[in-house]
């Protein structure tokens, strides 16, 4: 069955810092994948999707990696501040046509000032 | 951008008793609405997929008798948790896909928290 992979330990960083996380699949091959922030309490966030035929994206302090081979993606946060501190959520679609999505258990992310 | 509300955000019930929850999409038709379900420190877990006017799909090991899924309009689902047991309390999103600027994209709720005493 699928499996999406996150670190689940907590990742601890100092403010200004780039916090990398990391998101492993197996058996599958997603068209796409998606990072999400969850916050406590309260639904995901979109924050920013890439697809299968593109290496890196970037958004503001974001990029998001994704190798086909290796399966993996990495997210990372630029310049952290204490205000990233959160859940952050590696996403991909079943390829059923039905666009259902399915979630990794998170990565927290704690950042210190 | 698009929003996605759910209502209530938090309901406390007793053994035995229904509840049902309301996601509505609220600038947006929603072609697709999904229901997941979170437990502590865990994934959401897809629940269900929902299209408007026809039965919900329901994943492996979801029981549709417990968890009915309505879907009656193109921004309007609910899911109504029957015969609710402690077991059940946990958290419930729902999420709403619709074409958006071209885009078919999947917009969240804000999650409702159940707890069944």
């Amino acid at each position: 069955s699928q499996k999406i992979e996150q670190n689940s330990e907590a990742l601890n960083i100092q403010e200004g810092k780039t916090a990398t996380l990391t998101c492993n699949y197996t058996n599958y091959s997603p068209a796409y994948l998606q990072w999400y922030r969850q916050d406590p309490g309260r639904g995901p966030v979109f924050l920013l999707l890439i697809r299968e035929n593109e290496k890196e994206k970037r958004k503001e302090r974001l990029k998001v990696t994704f190798d086909t081979t290796l399966k993996q993606s990495l997210f990372h946060i630029t310049a952290s501040q204490p205000a990233d501190s959160a859940t952050y959520l590696c996403a991909l679609d079943k390829d059923t046509g039905g666009f259902k999505t399915i979630f990794g258990a998170g990565t927290r992310l704690f950042v210190k000032a | 951008g698009a929003v996605v509300s759910q209502h209530p955000s938090w309901v406390i019930c007793k053994s035995g008793t229904s509840v049902k929850i309301e996601c509505r999409s609220l600038d947006f038709q929603a072609t697709t609405m999904f229901w997941y379900r979170q437990f502590p420190k865990q994934s959401l877990m897809l629940m269900a997929t929902s299209n408007e006017g026809s039965k919900a799909t329901y994943e492996q090991g979801v029981e549709k008798d417990k968890f009915l899924i309505n879907h009656a309009s193109l921004t309007l689902s609910t899911l109504t948790v029957t015969s609710a047991h402690p077991e059940d309390s946990s958290f419930y999103i729902c999420s709403a896909r619709g074409y958006i600027s071209g885009s078919n994209e999947q917009f969240f709720g804000p999650g409702t928290r159940l707890t069944v005493l």
